[in-house]
């Protein structure tokens, strides 16, 4: 299957600091990715869809300005957490989208566990 | 708006043993796809089997099966002669043909597998 590789795996920063969070799509091209936050013992969470060339699509409630998404390739993804807080420690997956007729799927990252200090 | 839901939070299974994993789903739409997903405690999402709707025949994947109910809008998995390692949260999930290709996920079901 497609492979997805994510770093980094861990990070643990200070409040207000700012996090970037990469995703690459190893053997294929995504034109579409997506970012997903995950608490807990939940499901995934869709915080915004990220468009190769475009302006990514945020989720009703995510704040664009909080979560800067920049996809400038079709093989890169990056999501920038901006003056982070302890709230915004989670587990962040991305995920890349293969479209092709019949093979529509997503492939996921391996996640990033951020602690914000 | 489309709803995937999975009523079973946890789920015990002998291993060696066959279990069954529940999913149905909402949709307006006639074209989709359906779709098992398996979290170990690792966290990395792993695929586990895909089903074209169009499609009539379940998919399988080695000991993965489903049931694909298209009218009853229905998608369990069934997981035969389990083993220790299929351990890990299965998450159902559904995407649509038309509009933006989001992925809807079910709340999941953790599945334990008893030695």
């Amino acid at each position: 299957g497609a492979v997805v590789s994510q770093h980094p795996s861990w990070v643990i920063c200070k409040s207000g600091t700012s996090v970037k969070i990469e995703c690459r799509s190893l053997d294929f091209q995504a034109t579409t990715m997506f970012w997903y936050r995950q608490f807990p013992k939940q499901s995934l969470m869709l915080m915004a869809t990220s468009n190769e060339g475009s302006k990514a699509t945020y989720e009703q409630g995510v704040e664009k300005d909080k979560f800067l998404i920049n996809h400038a390739s079709l093989t890169l993804s990056t999501l920038t957490v901006t003056s982070a807080h302890p709230e915004d420690s989670s587990f962040y997956i991305c995920s890349a989208r293969v479209g092709r007729a019949a093979q529509e799927t997503q492939y996921f990252g391996p996640g990033t566990r951020l602690l914000v200090l | 708006a489309q709803t995937v839901t999975q009523s079973q939070p946890e789920m015990s299974v002998q291993e060696a043993e066959t279990v069954t994993l529940s999913c149905t789903y909402d949709t307006s739409e006639s074209d989709y796809y359906l779709f098992w997903y398996k979290q170990p405690p690792s966290r990395q999402m792993i695929l586990v089997i895909r089903q074209e709707a169009y499609k009539q025949q379940n998919a399988t994947e080695n000991r993965f099966s489903v049931n694909f109910q298209k009218a009853a809008k229905s998608f369990s998995l069934k997981i035969s002669d389990s083993q220790l390692g299929d351990a890990a949260m299965y998450f159902c999930a559904y995407v649509g043909t038309t509009g933006t290709y989001k992925y809807i996920f079910g709340t999941g079901t953790r599945l334990k597998v008893l030695a």
